[in-house]
Protein backbone atom coordinates (compact mmCIF):
# COMPACT_ATOMS: atom_id res chain seq x y z
CA UNK A 1 0.00 0.00 0.00
CA UNK A 2 1.70 3.28 -0.98
CA UNK A 3 1.32 5.87 1.74
CA UNK A 4 2.87 9.37 2.32
CA UNK A 5 3.31 10.01 5.94
CA UNK A 6 4.25 13.38 7.39
CA UNK A 7 5.71 14.80 10.28
CA UNK A 8 3.76 16.20 12.91
CA UNK A 9 2.50 19.70 13.89
CA UNK A 10 4.97 22.50 14.71
CA UNK A 11 4.84 25.93 16.59
CA UNK A 12 7.58 28.16 15.86
CA UNK A 13 8.64 31.91 16.89
CA UNK A 14 9.48 34.05 13.61
CA UNK A 15 13.15 34.16 12.31
CA UNK A 16 13.20 29.94 13.89
CA UNK A 17 14.41 27.32 11.22
CA UNK A 18 12.21 24.35 10.25
CA UNK A 19 12.38 20.89 8.62
CA UNK A 20 9.52 19.21 8.33
CA UNK A 21 9.00 15.40 6.49
CA UNK A 22 7.23 13.04 4.64
CA UNK A 23 8.21 9.55 4.62
CA UNK A 24 6.91 7.58 1.24
CA UNK A 25 6.66 3.61 1.95
CA UNK A 26 4.78 1.16 -0.34
CA UNK A 27 6.70 2.01 -3.67
CA UNK A 28 10.28 2.32 -4.83
CA UNK A 29 10.42 5.72 -3.75
CA UNK A 30 13.50 7.03 -6.25
CA UNK A 31 11.30 6.51 -8.89
CA UNK A 32 8.37 8.82 -8.05
CA UNK A 33 8.92 12.61 -7.88
CA UNK A 34 7.70 14.28 -4.68
CA UNK A 35 5.76 17.93 -4.67
CA UNK A 36 5.13 20.14 -1.67
CA UNK A 37 1.56 21.78 -1.51
CA UNK A 38 0.75 25.05 0.68
CA UNK A 39 -2.84 25.77 2.10
CA UNK A 40 -2.89 29.03 4.37
CA UNK A 41 -5.84 29.04 6.83
CA UNK A 42 -9.45 29.14 4.73
CA UNK A 43 -7.82 29.43 1.34
CA UNK A 44 -6.73 27.35 -2.05
CA UNK A 45 -4.21 25.23 -2.71
CA UNK A 46 -0.37 26.44 -3.64
CA UNK A 47 1.76 24.63 -5.52
CA UNK A 48 5.28 25.14 -3.72
CA UNK A 49 8.40 22.20 -5.79
CA UNK A 50 8.78 19.21 -6.57
CA UNK A 51 11.72 17.26 -6.14
CA UNK A 52 12.92 13.46 -8.05
CA UNK A 53 14.50 11.70 -5.00
CA UNK A 54 16.18 9.46 -7.77
CA UNK A 55 18.88 12.15 -8.37
CA UNK A 56 17.57 15.26 -6.14
CA UNK A 57 16.71 17.62 -9.20
CA UNK A 58 13.98 19.65 -7.78
CA UNK A 59 12.00 22.55 -9.30
CA UNK A 60 10.68 25.62 -7.99
CA UNK A 61 7.42 27.43 -8.10
CA UNK A 62 8.59 31.44 -8.49
CA UNK A 63 6.55 32.26 -5.62
CA UNK A 64 8.55 30.14 -3.65
CA UNK A 65 11.89 29.90 -5.13
CA UNK A 66 14.12 30.83 -1.99
CA UNK A 67 12.02 31.25 0.33
CA UNK A 68 12.08 27.50 0.89
CA UNK A 69 14.39 24.53 0.18
CA UNK A 70 13.41 21.23 -0.73
CA UNK A 71 15.55 18.16 -0.28
CA UNK A 72 15.22 14.23 -0.51
CA UNK A 73 17.03 11.35 1.23
CA UNK A 74 16.73 8.47 -0.95
CA UNK A 75 18.48 6.22 1.89
CA UNK A 76 15.46 6.85 4.30
CA UNK A 77 12.62 7.20 1.67
CA UNK A 78 12.07 10.57 2.79
CA UNK A 79 11.58 13.91 1.16
CA UNK A 80 11.78 17.43 3.22
CA UNK A 81 11.06 20.83 3.10
CA UNK A 82 12.49 23.65 4.93
CA UNK A 83 12.83 27.03 5.99
CA UNK A 84 15.61 29.25 7.28
CA UNK A 85 13.91 32.36 8.96
CA UNK A 86 10.05 31.32 9.21
CA UNK A 87 7.81 34.49 9.35
CA UNK A 88 4.26 34.80 10.73
CA UNK A 89 3.54 34.42 6.88
CA UNK A 90 4.01 30.88 6.62
CA UNK A 91 1.43 29.69 8.71
CA UNK A 92 0.12 27.09 6.69
CA UNK A 93 -1.29 23.87 5.88
CA UNK A 94 1.42 21.50 4.09
CA UNK A 95 0.92 18.99 1.99
CA UNK A 96 2.99 16.49 0.17
CA UNK A 97 1.67 14.64 -2.58
CA UNK A 98 3.86 11.75 -5.46
CA UNK A 99 3.83 12.37 -9.16
CA UNK A 100 3.87 9.98 -12.12
CA UNK A 101 6.12 11.39 -13.96
CA UNK A 102 4.47 9.72 -17.62
CA UNK A 103 1.27 10.42 -17.13
CA UNK A 104 1.36 13.70 -14.68
CA UNK A 105 -0.71 11.93 -12.30
CA UNK A 106 -0.87 13.24 -8.59
CA UNK A 107 -2.08 10.48 -6.97
CA UNK A 108 -1.04 9.95 -3.43
CA UNK A 109 -1.14 12.06 -0.61
CA UNK A 110 0.26 13.17 2.75
CA UNK A 111 -2.01 13.94 5.59
CA UNK A 112 -0.52 17.28 6.04
CA UNK A 113 1.66 19.03 9.05
CA UNK A 114 0.41 21.84 10.31
CA UNK A 115 2.77 24.81 10.47
CA UNK A 116 1.91 27.69 12.80
CA UNK A 117 4.54 30.89 13.23
CA UNK A 118 3.44 33.28 16.29
CA UNK A 119 5.52 35.54 18.65
CA UNK B 1 1.53 35.75 -14.52
CA UNK B 2 -0.65 32.78 -15.50
CA UNK B 3 -3.96 32.25 -13.76
CA UNK B 4 -6.19 28.39 -13.73
CA UNK B 5 -9.23 30.17 -13.60
CA UNK B 6 -12.22 28.03 -11.89
CA UNK B 7 -15.95 28.96 -10.87
CA UNK B 8 -15.98 29.74 -7.12
CA UNK B 9 -19.31 28.64 -6.56
CA UNK B 10 -21.47 25.98 -7.88
CA UNK B 11 -25.12 24.28 -6.37
CA UNK B 12 -26.56 20.94 -7.22
CA UNK B 13 -29.39 19.14 -6.44
CA UNK B 14 -28.86 15.33 -5.35
CA UNK B 15 -28.98 12.86 -8.30
CA UNK B 16 -28.05 15.70 -10.49
CA UNK B 17 -25.27 16.27 -12.96
CA UNK B 18 -22.75 19.47 -12.81
CA UNK B 19 -19.92 20.33 -14.62
CA UNK B 20 -16.59 22.28 -12.73
CA UNK B 21 -14.15 23.78 -15.50
CA UNK B 22 -10.82 25.29 -15.42
CA UNK B 23 -9.52 27.75 -17.51
CA UNK B 24 -5.88 28.99 -18.31
CA UNK B 25 -4.91 32.45 -18.76
CA UNK B 26 -2.31 31.52 -21.41
CA UNK B 27 -5.22 29.64 -23.94
CA UNK B 28 -6.95 26.63 -24.61
CA UNK B 29 -6.02 24.25 -22.22
CA UNK B 30 -5.00 20.95 -23.89
CA UNK B 31 -3.91 17.49 -22.96
CA UNK B 32 -0.22 18.43 -23.50
CA UNK B 33 -1.73 21.04 -19.56
CA UNK B 34 -2.27 17.19 -17.95
CA UNK B 35 -4.96 18.35 -16.38
CA UNK B 36 -5.64 16.81 -12.48
CA UNK B 37 -8.80 17.03 -10.28
CA UNK B 38 -8.67 17.05 -6.37
CA UNK B 39 -11.79 16.91 -4.03
CA UNK B 40 -10.60 18.32 -0.67
CA UNK B 41 -13.36 18.19 2.06
CA UNK B 42 -12.91 19.99 5.22
CA UNK B 43 -10.36 19.09 7.51
CA UNK B 44 -8.82 16.85 5.19
CA UNK B 45 -6.20 16.25 2.45
CA UNK B 46 -6.84 16.91 -1.12
CA UNK B 47 -7.99 13.07 -2.69
CA UNK B 48 -7.08 12.39 -6.14
CA UNK B 49 -9.76 11.94 -8.86
CA UNK B 50 -8.98 12.79 -12.53
CA UNK B 51 -5.35 12.92 -14.14
CA UNK B 52 -4.19 13.56 -17.78
CA UNK B 53 -7.67 15.27 -18.52
CA UNK B 54 -9.58 12.15 -18.35
CA UNK B 55 -8.26 9.06 -16.40
CA UNK B 56 -9.83 8.31 -13.19
CA UNK B 57 -7.78 6.25 -10.27
CA UNK B 58 -8.32 3.32 -9.03
CA UNK B 59 -10.21 4.69 -6.34
CA UNK B 60 -12.66 7.80 -8.24
CA UNK B 61 -16.45 6.85 -8.35
CA UNK B 62 -17.12 6.20 -12.26
CA UNK B 63 -19.67 9.58 -11.52
CA UNK B 64 -17.22 11.53 -11.47
CA UNK B 65 -15.34 11.91 -15.24
CA UNK B 66 -12.66 14.37 -16.88
CA UNK B 67 -12.79 16.34 -20.21
CA UNK B 68 -11.85 19.23 -22.30
CA UNK B 69 -14.95 20.90 -23.33
CA UNK B 70 -14.14 24.03 -24.71
CA UNK B 71 -10.94 25.14 -24.50
CA UNK B 72 -11.24 24.13 -20.96
CA UNK B 73 -10.71 20.87 -18.64
CA UNK B 74 -14.11 19.81 -16.91
CA UNK B 75 -15.04 18.02 -14.19
CA UNK B 76 -18.68 16.28 -14.74
CA UNK B 77 -20.38 14.99 -11.75
CA UNK B 78 -23.73 12.68 -12.37
CA UNK B 79 -25.37 11.37 -10.23
CA UNK B 80 -24.66 13.66 -7.16
CA UNK B 81 -24.31 12.26 -3.87
CA UNK B 82 -24.53 14.63 -0.57
CA UNK B 83 -20.97 13.10 0.26
CA UNK B 84 -19.58 15.16 -3.24
CA UNK B 85 -20.07 18.34 -1.23
CA UNK B 86 -16.76 19.92 -1.05
CA UNK B 87 -14.39 22.22 -2.44
CA UNK B 88 -12.87 21.14 -5.92
CA UNK B 89 -9.02 21.83 -7.54
CA UNK B 90 -7.58 21.39 -10.87
CA UNK B 91 -3.82 21.58 -11.37
CA UNK B 92 -2.33 22.18 -14.76
CA UNK B 93 1.17 21.17 -15.86
CA UNK B 94 3.15 23.96 -17.89
CA UNK B 95 6.00 22.28 -18.75
CA UNK B 96 8.06 21.82 -15.80
CA UNK B 97 5.59 23.58 -13.45
CA UNK B 98 2.08 23.38 -12.17
CA UNK B 99 -0.17 25.75 -10.96
CA UNK B 100 -3.60 25.35 -9.12
CA UNK B 101 -6.54 26.88 -9.70
CA UNK B 102 -8.39 28.73 -7.35
CA UNK B 103 -10.78 25.96 -6.58
CA UNK B 104 -14.84 25.45 -6.51
CA UNK B 105 -17.39 24.78 -3.55
CA UNK B 106 -19.64 22.43 -4.73
CA UNK B 107 -22.67 22.78 -2.61
CA UNK B 108 -25.15 19.84 -2.71
CA UNK B 109 -28.78 21.22 -1.69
Amino acid sequence: EVQLVQSGAEVKQPGESLKISCKGSGYIFTNYWIGWVRQMPGKGLEWMGIIYPGDSDTRYSPSFQGQVTISADKSISTAYLQWSSLKASDTAMYYCARRVGATEAIDYWGQGTLVSVSS
Amino acid sequence: QTVVTQESSLTVSPGGTVTLTCASSTGAVTSGYYPNWFQQKPGQAPRALIYSARNRHSWTPARFSGSLLGGKAALTLSGVQPEDEAEYYCLLYYGGAWLFGGGTKLTVL
